[in-house]
C-alpha cells in the first residue's frame, strides 16, 4: 500500500524559504523507474506542478519556478524534500506530494498516489 | 509553454451524461489523464492514458483524446460525481501540465 504525507510549516513570512518534507511508504526511491513529485494548489484555483525527482536523482522543475525550487531525496529515510526560496503571498496554497506512475515512457507521466496535502500561508 | 484549457463549469442532471473538454495544441498527439477532486480532498486519478480506468473507478467514467481535445465523459452521472475535474498532459519542455479545472454540478 502506497502512502505519502507532507509536512512543514503552516505559516511563512514573505522572502523566507519554505522547506517541505514528503514521507512515504509502500515503495522505495532506490527502485528503478520510481519518482516523486510536488504539486501545489492556491485556494480555489487549479493544480500546478512544481518539481519531480527520479530514483536515479534526475530532477525536473517547472520552468516558471525553476529558480526558486530545489528537490532532494533521502532514500534511506524514504523522504523527499522541496525547498522554495523567496516566498511570496502568491505562493499560498496547499502543497501535495505524489507518486508518479512507475516507468519513464510517455504513458507513465502521471501521478497515481497523492498525499493529503499541507496548507502553507505566506503572510507577514 | 504548453497550456490546457477547460470550461469553468458543467451542470448535469442526475442520470444524464456530463462531458468535460480539455483543449491543448495537438493534445491528441500526447496522452491525457484526468483527476477528480472533491472539496477538501486530494486529487484522485479517474482516467489514465486517454481512456483507461484505474481499478476501483466506476465504468461510467470514460475518456477520449483526438485532435486538440481530450474529453472526460460521465455517463449516468450520480450526485457523488459532483467535484472538480482536472486534465493533465506531459510535454517535453513544460513537463507536467494541468488544465484549468472544471466544476461539475449535479442538479
Amino acid at each position: 500500500q502506497i502512502t505519502l504525507k507532507e509536512s512543514g510549516p503552516t505559516l511563512v513570512k514573505p522572502t523566507q524559504t519554505l522547506t517541505l518534507t514528503c514521507t512515504f511508504s509502500g515503495f522505495s526511491l532506490s527502485t528503478a523507474g520510481v519518482a516523486v513529485g510536488w504539486i501545489r494548489q492556491p485556494p480555489g484555483k487549479a493544480l500546478e506542478w512544481l518539481s519531480l525527482i527520479y530514483w536515479d536523482d534526475d530532477k525536473r522543475y517547472s520552468p516558471s519556478l525553476k529558480s526558486k525550487l530545489t528537490i532532494t531525496k533521502d532514500t534511506s529515510k524514504n523522504l523527499v524534500v522541496l525547498t522554495m526560496t523567496n516566498m511570496d503571498p502568491v505562493d499560498t496554497g496547499t502543497y501535495y506530494c505524489a507518486h508518479k506512475a512507475w516507468g519513464s515512457g510517455s504513458g507513465t507521466q502521471y501521478f497515481n498516489y497523492w498525499g493529503q496535502g499541507t496548507l502553507v500561508t505566506v503572510s507577514s | 509553454s504548453y497550456e490546457l484549457t477547460q470550461p469553468p463549469s458543467v451542470s448535469v442532471s442526475p442520470g444524464q451524461t456530463a462531458s468535460i473538454t480539455c483543449s491543448g495544441d495537438k493534445l491528441g498527439d500526447k496522452y491525457a489523464w484526468w483527476y477528480q477532486q472533491k472539496p477538501g480532498q486530494s486529487p484522485v486519478l479517474v482516467i489514465y492514458q486517454n481512456d483507461k480506468r484505474p481499478s476501483g473507478i466506476p465504468e461510467r467514467f470514460s475518456g477520449s483524446n483526438s485532435g486538440n481535445t481530450a474529453t472526460l465523459t460521465i455517463s449516468g452521472t450520480q450526485a457523488m460525481d459532483e467535484a472538480d475535474y482536472y486534465c493533465q498532459a506531459w510535454d517535453s519542455s513544460t513537463f507536467y501540465v494541468f488544465g484549468t479545472g472544471t466544476k461539475v454540478t449535479v442538479v
